[in-house]
């Protein structure tokens, strides 16, 4: 079945690492988003990517990286310089021409830092 | 910039009675509306869409939503809801096009059923 598949599920990580959160779709879908969710908040864009090669900046950017190497593939780096990693990431994508943008979800990652 | 406004952040509600989840946007230019439902520790899913037409809108699980323009809300409606329904529900605007997938999101309304 088509879908958006995040891994791990579950991460556990010491303060000063460096984390990288895998998401990877089978959609054929151009625009791909990583959004940060927090309690009691709505969904926070980190970094979004309308075609290979190429992404942009979200709202809460400071503290994270990505890559877009292919089409697929769009993994999200948590450095050290964030100051306040544990929350839920959610991947999505979404076909950029189709009208509306409607976003299709993984199931996300939940970070936490000891 | 466009913004959203979910004005419950929690609805307690008997099984089989009816629920309105209430959501005001606010932007600059003409939007698209979301509505999307998240059950525990999983990711969201659409529930339904406005684009343009008919003000009323059907989506899954028979829920439904209007929108009106002139008091910028697009509150969501179910005439009797059951246990399963218990979720997270966000409300969430988009400009569409090359933003597509800019959504802005409300904070969430936590709907939960009582037997």
């Amino acid at each position: 079945d088509g879908g958006i598949t995040q891994s791990p599920k579950y991460l556990f990580r010491k303060e000063g690492q460096n984390v990288t959160l895998s998401c990877e779709q089978n959609l054929n879908h151009d625009a791909m988003y990583w959004y940060r969710q927090d309690p009691g908040q709505g969904l926070r864009l980190i970094y979004y990517s309308q075609i290979v090669n190429d992404f942009q900046k979200g709202d809460i950017a400071e503290g994270y990286s990505v890559s877009r190497e292919k089409k697929e593939s769009f993994p999200l780096t948590v450095t050290s310089a964030q100051k306040n990693p544990t929350a839920f990431y959610l991947c999505a994508s979404s076909p950029s021409s189709r009208v509306g943008g409607e976003l299709f979800f993984g199931e996300g990652s939940r970070l936490t830092v000891l | 910039a466009q913004s959203v406004t979910q004005l419950d952040s929690q609805v307690p509600v008997f099984e089989e009675a009816p629920v309105e989840l209430r959501c005001n946007y606010s932007s600059s230019v003409s939007v698209y509306l979301f509505w999307y439902v998240q059950y525990p520790n999983q990711g969201l899913q659409l529930l339904l869409k406005y684009l343009s037409g008919s003000t009323l809108v059907k989506g899954i699980n028979g829920f439904e939503a209007e929108f009106n323009k002139s008091q910028t809300s697009f509150h969501l409606r179910k005439p009797s809801v059951h246990i399963s329904d218990t979720a997270e529900y966000f409300c969430a605007v988009s400009e569409g096009g090359t933003n597509a997938g800019k959504s802005t999101f409300g904070d969430g309304t936590t709907l939960t059923v009582k037997p």
